[in-house]
């Protein structure tokens, strides 16, 4: 069991570029969410899917960010015209069907906008 | 809408001791579920222990315990023969009964000393 992997580790972009992130859930895992983690803000809710179904956007801010589940085995996050307030780590995490509300985090990718 | 409250920003004890964290919760829903995850140096971050709003008894795992007060809206966690390897981050969570989606609080950074 690889755990939930997330890509690329650390990703620098200049203001107003595009920048998008993967992730990989365990196999098997029917959920997928996705997290922002900055020091000011700590851990913040963005979206979640299951079984590739957008459930719950609610913190997702509304006009340059969007996530996809196209498949079972990988989700993405874009965020589109990237400003410095931007700059966090990402956590991806998946949960089983058998687990719900039990969340299995990857090592996050670290975004710096310059 | 949900709140997780650790009001608690550090704390530091010797090894072998046992350690309580705080936390309070607010929901006006009445099924909920509690949890407790630790953030490593290395940024990891683990589930630990979940309480069930409708369980009465206080949940256990290895040598975490939960201290559920539902009439005081608390979940503490109490580590018992800490190590200093237990040295880390701790969130308190919960979610709703029905959405999957989990609110943090800040975190407590735990100090574990020689």
């Amino acid at each position: 069991n690889a755990g939930v992997i997330q890509t690329p580790r650390h990703k620098v972009t200049g203001k107003g570029q595009e920048a998008t992130l993967w992730c990989e859930p365990i196999s098997g895992h029917s959920a997928v969410f996705w997290y922002r983690q900055t020091i000011v803000q700590g851990l913040e809710f963005l979206t979640y899917f299951r079984n590739q179904a957008p459930i719950d956007d609610s913190g997702m801010p509304k006009e340059r960010f969007s996530a996809q589940m196209p498949n079972q085995s990988h989700s993405t996050l874009k965020i589109q015209s990237t400003q410095p307030q931007d700059s966090a780590v990402y956590l991806c995490a998946s949960s089983p069907r058998t687990e719900k509300n039990t969340l299995y985090f990857g090592a996050g990718t670290r975004l710096s906008v310059l | 809408a949900q709140k997780v409250t650790q009001t608690q920003t550090s704390i530091s004890v010797m090894e072998k001791t046992t350690v309580t964290m705080d936390c309070v919760y607010e929901t006006r829903d009445s099924s909920y579920f509690l949890f407790w995850y630790k953030q490593t140096a290395s940024g990891e971050i683990v589930f630990l222990i979940r309480q069930d709003s409708y369980k009465k008894e206080n949940a256990t795992e290895g040598h975490y315990s939960l201290n559920f007060q539902k009439p005081k809206s608390s979940i503490g966690l109490i580590i018992t023969a800490t190590q200093i390897e237990d040295s880390a981050v701790y969130f308190c969570a919960m979610s709703l009964y029905g959405n999957e989606k989990i609110t943090f609080g800040a975190g407590t950074k735990l100090t574990i000393k020689p």
